[in-house]
């Protein structure tokens, strides 16, 4: 079993849709929960970092951790094609972060 | 600006040749990150650096990678002897220290193809 499980997708919504993008882990050290960004031939841009269970919101993004499942998420409201990415989930317990293969989302107009 | 850079942004070479990579980091950043990402697939950890302690290589794939930092600044990634498999986006990240509450910035890569 992989540290940091992701579905690759692709998820395809239309415009205005509510996206769910998850992760499970395995390794209940992590502390440390990231969501990245990364559009094609770009870096990977933070999006959201947490260190704690519960929600954390920033504009249309919600950071939601539950540490008893071991499972994140990022909901995505009111999106947009600009949206359309690869969103990457990064956990980290020490200072060196494990990574999922990251979610290819497409929002269609 | 005031963010990861890295060169070239793109490099063809043949199979066989030696490459260097470079990284800039944020300035002020201690710690230095480089990745791999194949095609499709999530971040490889390769090495990482922090300050002046030794580096933590325990992600370099064979002996033909290497990498070096000096000090708190510049980094180079070099790939001796290239093979096909080694076609791959390198990404460089820093973050402010290794602590864990300190997230990673990322440049946007190095596009290597071996032919």
């Amino acid at each position: 079993q992989k540290e940091v499980e992701q579905d690759p997708g692709p998820l395809s919504v239309p415009e205005g849709a509510i996206v769910s993008l998850n992760c499970t882990y395995s390794n209940s050290a992590f502390q440390y929960f990231m969501w990245y960004r990364q559009y094609s031939r770009k870096g990977p841009e933070l999006l959201m970092y947490t260190y704690s269970s519960g929600n954390k919101e920033d504009g249309r993004f919600t950071a939601q951790v539950d540490k008893s499942s071991k499972y994140i998420s990022l909901f995505i409201r009111d999106s947009q094609p600009s949206d359309s990415a690869t969103y990457l989930c990064a956990i980290r317990g020490s200072y060196i972060p494990t990574f999922g293969r990251g979610t290819s989302l497409i929002v269609h107009p | 600006g005031a963010g990861v850079s890295q060169s070239p942004s793109n490099k063809v070479t043949e199979k066989g040749k030696d490459v260097e990579l470079r990284c800039d980091p944020i300035s002020g950043h201690t710690a230095l990150y480089w990745y791999r990402q194949r095609l499709g697939q999530g971040l490889e950890f390769l090495i990482y650096f922090q300050g002046n302690s030794a580096p933590d290589k325990s992600g370099l794939p064979s002996d033909r990678f290497s990498a070096e930092r000096t000090g708190e600044s510049v980094s180079t990634l070099t790939i001796q002897r290239t093979q096909q498999e080694d076609s791959a986006v390198y990404l460089c990240a820093s973050s402010l220290t290794q602590g864990g509450n300190q997230p990673q910035h990322f440049g946007d890569g190095t596009r290597l193809s071996i032919l």
